[in-house]
């Protein structure tokens, strides 16, 4: 079992529609990092949450960290072909230090 | 700036061949990271290096190595390589040495990843 669980672990939507995904975990995190990923590239990070109950917003995608900071969500609005991805959720413990501890990921396929 | 750059990109060695895999980062930061990634299990942290000369175990450091060259250079070799540890490997780097306290500072930036096959 992993610390931070991803839902869905795939997700095949049609051009325009809305999706959630998700981020869970039993342990809290001093922040929470979103990365997105491309085929044949490294993760590229898309936002840092660090207050529990903070939304943030970049362009469709809303990011939002959960009050207790053991979860978070990304919420994309009007999905485009061009988000189709792997996603990532990464938190990082407060007495890990340096690590981050990832979730499994969700891939994303946005059809035209 | 390259940002973080890793060679090689592709490799397929035999089963009990060494290697090393190569990353280097121009961006002056200090810490410095090797995950691995195989399907469904998102990145799995191998070794880090916090600071030149400092290197520490991450979650799957069995089979492993590594070297902090100096501030730029972070290598992880493979004594003898296993089919096991076919996976892609991502070098990733960070400004700050520790937890910090600006959101900047704890950011990580990854190079393209090495796809290692072993047969």
């Amino acid at each position: 079992t992993q610390l931070l669980e991803q839902s869905p672990q795939f997700l095949s939507i049609q051009e325009g529609e809305n999706l959630t995904v998700y981020c869970n975990s039993s342990s809290v995190f001093s922040s929470l990092q979103w990365y997105r990923q491309e085929p044949g590239e490294g993760p590229v990070l898309l936002v840092t949450v660090v207050t529990g109950g903070e939304v943030k917003k970049l362009k469709r995608l809303t990011f939002q960290f959960g009050d207790a900071r053991k979860d978070s969500s990304l919420h994309i609005t009007a999905a485009q072909p061009g988000d189709t991805g792997l996603y990532l959720c990464a938190g990082l413990l407060y007495n890990a230090g340096n690590m981050l501890t990832f979730g499994g990921g969700t891939r994303l396929m946005v059809k035209p | 700036n390259a940002g973080v750059t890793q060679t090689p990109k592709f490799q397929v060695l035999k089963t009990g061949q060494s290697m090393t895999l190569q990353c280097a980062q121009d961006m002056n930061h200090n810490s410095m990271y090797w995950y691995r990634q195989d399907p469904g299990m998102g990145l799995r942290l191998i070794y880090y290096s916090a600071s030149e000369g400092t290197t520490d175990k991450g979650e799957v450091p069995n089979g492993y190595n590594v070297s902090r060259l100096n501030k730029r250079e972070f290598s992880l070799r493979l004594e003898s390589a296993a089919p096991s540890q076919t996976s892609v490997y991502f070098c990733a780097s960070r400004k700050a040495p520790g937890t910090s306290g600006r959101i900047r500072d704890n950011e990580q930036f990854f190079g393209p990843g090495t796809r290692l096959t072993v047969l």
